[in-house]
């Protein structure tokens, strides 16, 4: 089953607006990491937060978690076309050391 | 330094046939993972490899699908008696420990016909 689910599945903008992702979750984490893919072939890491992390940055990518919530999002700002990939949420289930992913949120920047 | 490579990139094969596919992480990772990607999917957990520990074979589909590591380093993903339903994207990572960030080969795209 499913430990990550993303919404939206499809999310399409402007170059220059920012684009906002959640995910959802069932079971406790030790973290949550977001996952980059673009044209269907291999993932790139973007980031990744403790469970004992409430938001964290990198670059134009702010990542919230709220553990009570059992919820993270990823938020690009100021976005690009070059954004335009899926973006998964991938987290261990109860310090499991294998990641579960969800479906991703397939993001179209529109230049 | 070197990514994950897999190769071949692609395979195309009968129904009925093995294949077996390969993954080469990066040097100095103990850890390597399988998923497979269906199209417009998520990925799915296949079977994960931590040092010399026992592999973790949960995700395994059936008993068609096995893989090995040898010496730590390369690892082989063999499908015994392919089925359609096996077409999809195979994809590798690595990472130095558990509980980090794992890095990707680029897959491998397996259509059964």
């Amino acid at each position: 089953s499913q430990q990550g689910e993303e919404d939206p599945q499809a999310l399409s903008i402007q170059e220059g607006e920012n684009a906002t992702m959640n995910c959802s979750y069932k079971t406790s984490i030790n973290n949550l990491q977001w996952y980059r893919q673009n044209s269907g072939r291999g993932l790139v890491h973007l980031i990744l937060i403790r469970s004992n992390e409430r938001e964290k940055h990198s670059g134009r990518l702010r990542v919230t978690l709220d553990t009570s919530k059992k919820s993270s999002s990823l938020l690009i700002t100021a976005s690009r076309a070059a954004d335009t990939a899926s973006y998964f949420c991938a987290t261990d289930q109860g310090g499991s050391e294998k990641l579960v992913f969800g479906k991703g949120t397939k993001l179209t920047v529109n230049p | 330094g070197a990514g994950v490579s897999q190769s071949p990139s692609n395979k195309v094969t009968e129904k009925g046939k093995d294949v077996e596919l390969r993954c080469d992480p990066i040097s100095g990772h103990t850890a390597l993972y399988w998923y497979r990607q269906s199209l417009g999917q998520g990925l799915e957990f296949l079977i994960y490899f931590q040092g010399n520990s026992a592999p973790d074979k949960s995700g395994l589909p059936s008993d068609r699908f096995s893989a090995e590591r040898t010496g730590g380093s390369v690892s082989t993903l063999t499908i015994q008696r392919t089925q359609q339903e096996d077409s999809a994207v195979y994809l590798c990572a690595s990472s130095y420990g558990s509980w980090v960030e794992q890095f990707f080969g680029p897959g491998t795209r397996l259509t059964v016909l």
